[in-house]
């Protein structure tokens, strides 16, 4: 059974560092999805990572996949308060479904 | 192009009773998919529909149905409501099966609050 765990589940930085978000999951897998959620609001995608070694960045966020480690990482360069929210992967499995870990909500300080 | 649209937005049921909720998928896409959001689970994988056919169906007991129509709206349907059931219910559209790894645009939600 496919499982997918995030860490840090909690993170609170300063403005200006940089951060780096674990996604690590189980089983084989060539789709890994992560998204953003704001307080009471939907998701929205943010990439999407389908072969090992797969790197997109957009802004200030970069996201890697290395498919033989089961790892993708969610790196956020120079952080600004805009981009606190919570941070979602997701792996899809054999089976077709897409399974989400528990989210990672970032708090930027400024 | 518009975005993925769902209705009602919010809803208050008791329960027992049954709910339909409903998604609208961007103009050309043919797969939906169906998600759950709680506090305490957080988001978990309902069903997956492509082409008016179920494709694969999450952990849900039978109470969770859900079909799709020709022109890709989706309907999901939940019966005999619980009081766990209380949670977001998210749709997320994509051109083709999840399986192909598109994008998914996910829907604002319906918040379902069962008392």
């Amino acid at each position: 059974e496919l499982k997918v765990e995030q860490n840090p589940l909690f993170l609170s930085m300063q403005e200006g560092k940089n951060y780096t978000i674990y996604c690590n999951y189980s089983t084989t897998s060539d789709r890994l999805y992560w998204y953003r959620q704001d307080p009471g609001k939907s998701l929205e995608s943010l990439f999407v990572l389908l072969s090992n070694g797969a790197v997109k960045q957009e802004g200030r966020l970069m996201a890697s996949l290395d498919t033989k480690a089961r790892l993708s990482t969610l790196h956020i360069t120079a952080a600004v308060h805009d981009l606190s929210a919570t941070y979602f992967c997701a792996v899809g499995g054999r089976d077709d479904k897409i399974i989400f870990g528990k989210g990672t909500r970032l708090h930027i300080l400024p | 192009k518009a975005g993925v649209t769902q209705t009602p937005r919010y809803l208050i049921k008791t329960r027992g009773q049954q709910v339909t909720l409903s998604c609208s998928p961007i103009s050309g896409h043919r797969s939906v998919s169906w998600y759950q959001q709680t506090p305490g689970q957080g988001l978990q994988f309902l069903f997956e529909y492509f082409s008016e056919t179920q494709r694969n169906k999450g952990n849900f007991p039978g109470r969770f149905s859900g079909r799709q129509f020709s022109n890709s709206r989706s309907e999901m349907n939940v019966s005999t409501l619980e009081l766990g059931d209380s949670a977001l219910y998210l749709c997320a559209s994509s051109l083709r099966p999840t399986l192909a790894g598109d994008e998914q645009y996910f829907g604002p939600g319906t918040r379902l609050t069962v008392t």
